[in-house]
């Protein structure tokens, strides 16, 4: 079965510095990947999708991620922390499950803290 | 507008059953239901595509829905248990797709007592 791991569950940066959010998945098959960001008594809203062979995606908020095939990981990183990016974020993959339709597998999260 | 779900908290007592609704965004077709515990990642319940459950994740069967003509849903959920209670999501994907790409609503956050 498909598993995604996210290498983390907490990570405080300061504001300014580096934002990076680890993920790995098990397929061997390259899926889609998602990262999906998650503020305080929210749904989830996705920050950048992976569906092509590029290996630097953008996202909103000044987010990216780059995948590297070999390695079934797929980083987000962020160059400058903002107060704003406190939240919880979750990678995910869909894998095709038959019948027409796909399903979403996510890691556990990591949650954002940004130090002023 | 975007997916919109109701209500957003509920409190039930244990052995009882609930109803959450889930409305798509307009022009999406398929509905899909997760349930997030505390500090878990959101676990897939069940898609629903034109009025029926298309799959299903590893929910007992105390689990069920329903999607309406209109393209909304309901989760059901019975005998509600305490490890029931959780983040409720509901997403939906657009027309011409087959759920690879997913819109999420605010949730319903139910809490068993």
């Amino acid at each position: 079965a498909q598993s995604v791991t996210q290498l983390g569950s907490h990570v405080s940066v300061s504001e300014g510095a580096l934002v990076l959010l680890r993920c790995n998945y098990s397929s061997s098959v390259p899926p889609y990947r998602f990262w999906y960001v998650q503020y305080p008594n929210q749904g989830l809203q996705l920050l950048l999708k992976y569906t092509s062979a590029a290996t630097l995606v953008k996202g909103i908020n000044g987010f990216e991620a780059e995948f590297k095939k070999s390695e079934t990981s797929f980083h987000l990183t962020k160059p400058s922390a903002h107060m704003s990016d406190a939240a919880e974020y979750f990678c995910a993959v869909i894998l095709y499950s038959g019948a027409g339709s796909y399903q979403l597998t996510f890691g556990k999260g990591t949650k954002l803290s940004v130090i002023p | 507008a975007g997916v919109s779900q109701s209500p957003r908290y509920k409190v039930a007592k244990r052995g009882q059953d609930v109803a959450l609704r889930c409305d798509p965004i307009s022009g999406h077709v398929s509905l899909f239901w997760y349930q997030q515990a505390l500090g878990q990642g959101p676990q897939f319940i069940f898609q629903y595509y034109e009025e029926e459950e298309r799959q299903r994740g590893n929910f007992p069967d105390r689990f069920s829905g329903h999607q309406f003509p209109n393209y909304s849903s309901e989760l059901n959920v019975n005998a509600l248990l305490l490890g029931d209670s959780a983040l409720y999501l509901c997403a939906s994907s657009p027309a011409g797709t087959s759920g690879e790409t997913q819109y999420f609503g605010p949730g319903t956050r139910l809490l068993v007592l």
